[in-house]
């Protein structure tokens, strides 16, 4: 049974840094894509980035520069490191895989505040 | 501005049978931007019902599928009941890496 486990998140004041981690099992992280989906209190999903089995990443303009994706093989765990962090990046933080996002993990709160 | 439209609300009866739109601002929707369409509840986790166009996901049930009709990509939704009342979002492949959502329907079942 394919299962994602998200964790990582909390309060972080504007500037600050953030590691969120998304734990897989059922499957190897590495045979597929591996996203971050955001989102912010009260609006739609926003596609954050990816990593694909091979390792190559892709990340929203929104993101660019600022979040990076990485995995853990021996882990099975995927990361993504959040940046500079400012207010409208405050979201619930959504870990899904395979293609078409077939399966979502529960999220995790990251809140961006002063 | 928003690339991938959706309908922001929509309402359907008990029973009775509803199709949701996913397009584009410019240009049409085709296989070939994989559209996957999603469900959730207010404070769960979205849960993916169609992807590749048409594909279920194990477990949905076939009141559920999904199409192109025209130039959107579409979600039918057969038979529909209380629980269906939802969020449902689509999500197209644009090429290059990206991925993007669309703003979501909010389906009423009254």
């Amino acid at each position: 049974e394919v299962q994602l486990v998200e964790s990582g998140g909390g309060l972080v004041q504007p500037g600050g840094s953030l590691r969120l981690s998304c734990a897989a099992s059922g499957f190897t992280v590495t045979k597929n894509y591996m996203f971050w989906v955001r989102q912010a209190p009260g609006k739609g999903l926003e596609w954050v980035s990816v990593i694909y089995g091979g390792g190559s990443t892709s990340y929203a303009d929104s993101v660019k520069g600022r979040f990076t994706i990485s995995r853990d093989n021996s882990k099975n765990t995927v990361f993504l490191q959040l940046n500079s962090l400012r207010a409208e990046d405050t979201a619930v933080y959504y870990c899904a895989t395979d293609w078409g996002f077939v399966y979502w993990g529960q999220g995790t709160l990251v809140s961006v505040s002063s | 501005q928003t690339v991938v439209t959706q309908e922001p609300s929509f309402s359907v009866s008990p029973g009775g049978t509803v199709t949701l739109t996913c397009g584009l601002r410019s240009g049409s929707v085709s296989d070939s931007y994989y559209p996957s369409w999603s469900q959730q509840t207010p404070g769960q986790a979205p849960r993916t019902l169609i992807y590749n166009t048409n594909t279920r996901s194990s477990g949905v049930p076939d009141r559920f599928s999904g199409s192109i009709l025209g130039n959107k990509a579409a979600l039918t939704i057969t038979g529909a009941q209380a629980d269906d009342e939802s969020d449902y979002y689509c999500v197209l492949y644009m090429g290059g890496g990206i991925w993007v959502f669309g703003g979501g329907t909010k389906l009423t079942v009254l």
